[in-house]
């Protein structure tokens, strides 16, 4: 079936650093990728999404890459901060329009102070 | 925060006996969502609503069912709990579905059966 692989499963980083979190998603026919931020007892919060028409989207800190081609995208977070420690999840839409989202399972980053 | 409320955010009980899960939105979106989180496994669609009742299956349906009978709430009930439905169960809304609209998650409730 349809399936999003996202790596590393965690990822610390020095307070100050940048980080990469890449997903790799396999229906081609997906145009829609969100990026969660889940903290410890809490629900995932959505930072930042992406459509297919759009190669690069940036908020602040935070920026998402795609590349339809490959079957890639990727969150960058610059100038970590200890606040970005969370786990992230990726996921995409499965045929360019339902309902259903597939998850990636999950990317923990510990940002050290 | 979209606004959406889980209830209760945590329970234990026993196996065989009936569970029944509550999500209630304020935001009057059309689309209410059940998924389950595991370790290793991100998470997974149980069933999904696209409008008061309107539902259909998710990938992990199997031992779930639900029911929508008015646009703020979507219950999710385990008619006789098993230890693998063990997990945190988290609720999502979107004001419509497709890839114009994200989905807006509540905070979990964590079931454990025993």
């Amino acid at each position: 079936g349809e399936n999003v692989e996202q790596h590393p499963s965690t990822l610390s980083v020095q307070e100050g650093d940048s980080a990469v979190i890449k997903c790799t998603y396999s229906d081609s026919a997906s145009n829609y990728f969100p990026w969660y931020k889940q903290e410890l007892g809490k629900g995932p919060q959505l930072i930042i999404d992406i459509r297919s028409n759009v190669g690069e989207k940036k908020d602040q800190r935070i920026a998402v890459t795609l590349n339809k081609t490959a079957k890639h995208f990727s969150l960058h977070i610059t100038e970590t901060q200890p606040e970005d420690s969370a786990v992230y999840f990726c996921a995409a839409i499965l045929n360019g329009g339902t309902y259903k989202y597939i998850f990636g399972t999950g990317t923990r980053l510990k940002v050290l102070a | 925060d979209a606004g959406i409320t889980q209830s209760p955010r945590h329970k234990v009980t026993e196996t065989g006996t009936p569970v029944t899960l509550r999500c209630h939105q304020t935001e009057n979106h059309r689309y209410m969502y059940w998924y389950r989180q595991d370790p290793g496994h991100g998470l997974r669609l149980i069933h999904y609503s696209y409008g008061v009742k309107d539902t259909d299956k998710g990938e992990v349906s199997d031992g779930y069912s639900v029911s929508r009978s008015k646009t703020e709430d979507f219950l999710l009930t385990l008619e006789s709990a098993t230890s693998s439905q063990t997990s945190v169960y988290f609720c999502a809304i979107s004001e419509r579905t497709g890839g114009s609209q994200p989905q807006h998650f509540g905070d979990g409730t964590r079931l454990s059966i025993l």
